[in-house]
C-alpha cells in the first residue's frame, strides 16, 4: 500500500453542495494529518490539520480522522467556484523527514 | 511580514548547466525542505534539513545538492547530473521536523531548454 493515497479525480460538485474528499494512509504516517489546497500553478496552502480521532471544524471546512479505518477526509460545505483546486492530503509518522503527501484530488465546483 | 520567499519565479536552464534556486524564511523555523512537483506526481521530497549545517537526502536526491549555512536559507542546486530537471520546485519550512505543519514558498518553475 502506498503511504498516502487519494483519488485523483476530477471530482465534480455543484455549487452550494458538500464536497467530500477522502484519503487513506499506511501505518508509517499515522500520527498527524494535513489538508492543503493548491490552485493551478501556485504553491500549496494549509487548510486544516488534525491529530486525533473525530471531527475538526473551521468555517466551511471539516476534517475527519478515523484511525481504526486509517482514513482522513475533508468536507467542504456550501461549495463555491473558488474552491475549485487540487487538494493534497499529507500525513506524518513523526519522522525527521516530515510529511508524506498524496498525489492530490482535483475538485471542480460547477456554477 | 513573516513568510518564505523563493527566487526566481521562473528559471530557464540550458542542458549541462548547474542552476541554484533560492529559498529564504523569516519564520525562525528550524526545519526546511525541498520538493519537486511534476504533473500527476504529487510532491516528492528532494532534501531536508533539521538544523543548520545538517541535511539529509529525501526520496529523489540524485542530481541535486543543498547547503544550510544559515537558519534562514536553504538553497538548492540542480546539477547537470539531473537528467530531467524540468519541474515545479517548492521549498517549505516547519517549526520542528517531526510532523509539524509545513508552510510553502511560492515555488520556482524550472524549464530546461
Amino acid at each position: 500500500q502506498k503511504e498516502v493515497e487519494q483519488n485523483s479525480g476530477p471530482l465534480s460538485v455543484p455549487e452550494g453542495a458538500i464536497a467530500s474528499l477522502n484519503c487513506t494512509y499506511s501505518d508509517r504516517v499515522s500520527q498527524s494529518f494535513f489538508w492543503y489546497r493548491q490552485y493551478s500553478g501556485k504553491s500549496p496552502e494549509l487548510i486544516m490539520s488534525i491529530y486525533s480521532n473525530g471531527d475538526k471544524e473551521d468555517g466551511r471546512f471539516t476534517a475527519q480522522l478515523n484511525k481504526a479505518s486509517q482514513y482522513v477526509s475533508l468536507l467542504i460545505r456550501d461549495s463555491q467556484p473558488s474552491d475549485s483546486a487540487t487538494y493534497l492530503c499529507a500525513g506524518s509518522g513523526g519522522g525527521a523527514d516530515g510529511l508524506t503527501f498524496g498525489k492530490g484530488t482535483h475538485l471542480i465546483i460547477q456554477p | 511580514d513573516g513568510g518564505i520567499t523563493q527566487s526566481p519565479k521562473y528559471l530557464f536552464r540550458k542542458e549541462g548547466q548547474n542552476v541554484t534556486l533560492s529559498c529564504e524564511q523569516n519564520l525562525n523555523h528550524d526545519a526546511m525542505y525541498w520538493y519537486r512537483q511534476d504533473p500527476g506526481q504529487g510532491l516528492r521530497l528532494i532534501y531536508y534539513s533539521q538544523i543548520v549545517n545538517d541535511f539529509q537526502k529525501g526520496d529523489i536526491a540524485e542530481g541535486y545538492s543543498v547547503s544550510r549555512e544559515k537558519k534562514e536559507s536553504f538553497p538548492l542546486t540542480v546539477t547537470s547530473a539531473q537528467k530531467n530537471p524540468t519541474a515545479f520546485y517548492l521549498c517549505a519550512s516547519s517549526a520542528g521536523s517531526r510532523g509539524d505543519t509545513q508552510y510553502f514558498g511560492p515555488g520556482t518553475r524550472l524549464t530546461v531548454l
